[in-house]
């Protein structure tokens, strides 16, 4: 089963720009590993950000992206809020295959 | 919109089977793939295995040999079984649909 790689923590100031990614070991991310960014706060159920690489739900807030970048899956926040600061997780869901979650990124907002 | 509700015991017996069921409001069960995650406390999240084509299933190679999702159309249900249980099965178990719905999460503890 191929492990799926995050940045463990990473720091953004109020009102700045921030790429999380998502990487894998059997090779490049691609749009056929369907990725997905789930965003989870303490004693909170995850919530979907970004389904299918970049496909925003209803309360997907605007300054969130997603994206392929080098090769790996990538989440941006442009114009972080404190409200953002959270735990972030991937999940890389091939059709009919073994489904990985990424081990997750502690964002700070300082 | 679509909403997902896990339900079962909170609490399993070493050995035991957990079992737990998702009830789908708001579309049809058909179609999509329907899918159990959970998450230890304090730890990140772990996918358990999915269901797709109304029976067609795929389990995480660390649990194939205990785990069973199955689906009761006729309910708009699907179900979770992992038997054998250890207190490393203690977990938030959620159920999520394609796309990005997620229930609530149910709380399962297994203790004697």
């Amino acid at each position: 089963q191929a492990v799926v790689t995050q940045e463990p923590s990473l720091t953004v100031s109020p009102g700045g720009t921030v790429t999380l990614t998502c990487g894998s070991s059997t090779g490049a991310v691609t749009s056929g590993h369907y990725p997905y960014w789930f965003q989870q706060k303490p004693g909170q159920a995850p919530r979907t950000l970004i389904y299918d690489t970049t496909y925003k739900h209803s309360w997907t807030p605007a300054r969130f992206s997603g994206s392929l970048l080098g090769g790996k899956a990538a989440l941006t926040l442009s114009g972080a809020q404190p409200e953002d600061e959270a735990e972030y997780y991937c999940l890389l869901s091939p059709g009919g295959a073994d489904w990985v979650f990424g081990g997750g990124t502690k964002l700070t907002v300082l | 919109q679509v909403q997902l509700q896990e339900s079962g015991p909170g609490l399993v017996k070493p050995s035991e089977t957990l079992s737990l069921t998702c009830t789908v409001s708001g579309g049809s069960i058909s179609n999509y793939y329907w899918s159990w995650i959970r998450q230890p406390p304090g730890k990140g999240l772990e996918w358990v295995g999915y269901m797709y084509n109304s029976g067609s299933t795929n389990y995480n190679p660390s649990l194939k040999s205990r785990v069973t999702i199955s689906v009761d159309t006729s309910k708009n249900q699907f179900s979770l079984k992992l038997n054998s249980v250890t207190a490393a099965d203690t977990a938030v178990y959620y159920c999520a649909r394609q796309g990005g719905y997620w229930g609530q999460g149910t709380l399962v503890t297994v203790s004697s």
